[in-house]
């Protein structure tokens, strides 16, 4: 079974300034998907980002990008410029790309980031 | 507008009174699954449905059933809640496609006391 973990239930970052959450995560398969969902206090899950583990090139989508460290089942956020909309809980989920794993999203326990100005 | 929609946003219930939380989406998408959310655990697939009549299991099913009659709804069925059951329950839908993210209901408070 694939595992999701996020090692830092907590961070903060200062306005303007650069935070990287971390994720790392537990598969045999080869070929799968990864993403990043956000949780404002709305409760609303938002798709920051998603990377395919066959493409060695980064995602970026605006201030958000991905350091994906296919060898070590790495895959950090990056939040540049940070923003007080910023602040929520941030989710890393892993689905993979054949049979079981395929219907669904394994996520971890989610990182709280809280953004001072 | 795309959207999931998830009935009710809140309910509080007592031990044993079956309930009903409905989910529907406008996107005719083939993939739908529930989940719940308890903090510090994440999110945790209960059931998932691969198409109309097709469902089964996933990690933290006890407790829990589901039906898909018709594609746009997928309802989660509670016939005997307990406590345990008290949770934020998060309904999602999908199209089939390995990079397509799934799509999130506004989420389900429910309290069993």
């Amino acid at each position: 079974a694939q595992t999701v973990t996020q090692s830092q239930p907590e961070m903060s970052v200062q306005e303007a300034e650069t935070v990287t959450l971390s994720c790392t995560y537990d598969t045999s398969e080869s070929d799968y998907y990864l993403f990043w969902y956000k949780q404002p206090p709305s409760r609303q899950m938002i798709l920051v980002i998603r990377q395919e583990a066959y493409k060695q090139q980064n995602a970026t989508e605006n201030r958000f990008s991905v350091n994906f460290q296919k060898a070590a089942k790495s895959f950090s956020l990056k939040i540049s410029d940070s923003q007080l909309g910023d602040a929520a809980m941030y989710f890393c989920a892993y689905k993979g790309g054949s049979g079981g794993s395929n219907y669904k999203l394994t996520f971890g326990k989610g990182t709280l980031l809280t953004v001072n100005p | 507008e795309a959207q999931v929609t998830q009935n009710p946003r809140y309910l509080i219930t007592v031990t044993g009174k079956k309930l009903t939380v409905t989910c529907s989406q406008n996107m005719n998408h083939e993939y739908m699954s529930w989940y719940r959310q308890d903090p510090g655990l994440g999110l945790r697939q209960i059931y998932y449905s691969m198409n109309v009549e097709v469902t089964d299991k996933g990690d933290v099913p006890e407790g829990y059933k589901v039906s898909r009659k018709e594609k746009r709804n997928f309802p989660l069925i509670l016939e005997s809640p307990s406590p345990n059951q008290t949770s934020l329950y998060f309904c999602a839908s999908s199209s089939p496609g390995d990079y397509t993210e799934a799509f999130f209901g506004q989420g389900t408070r429910l309290t069993v006391v």
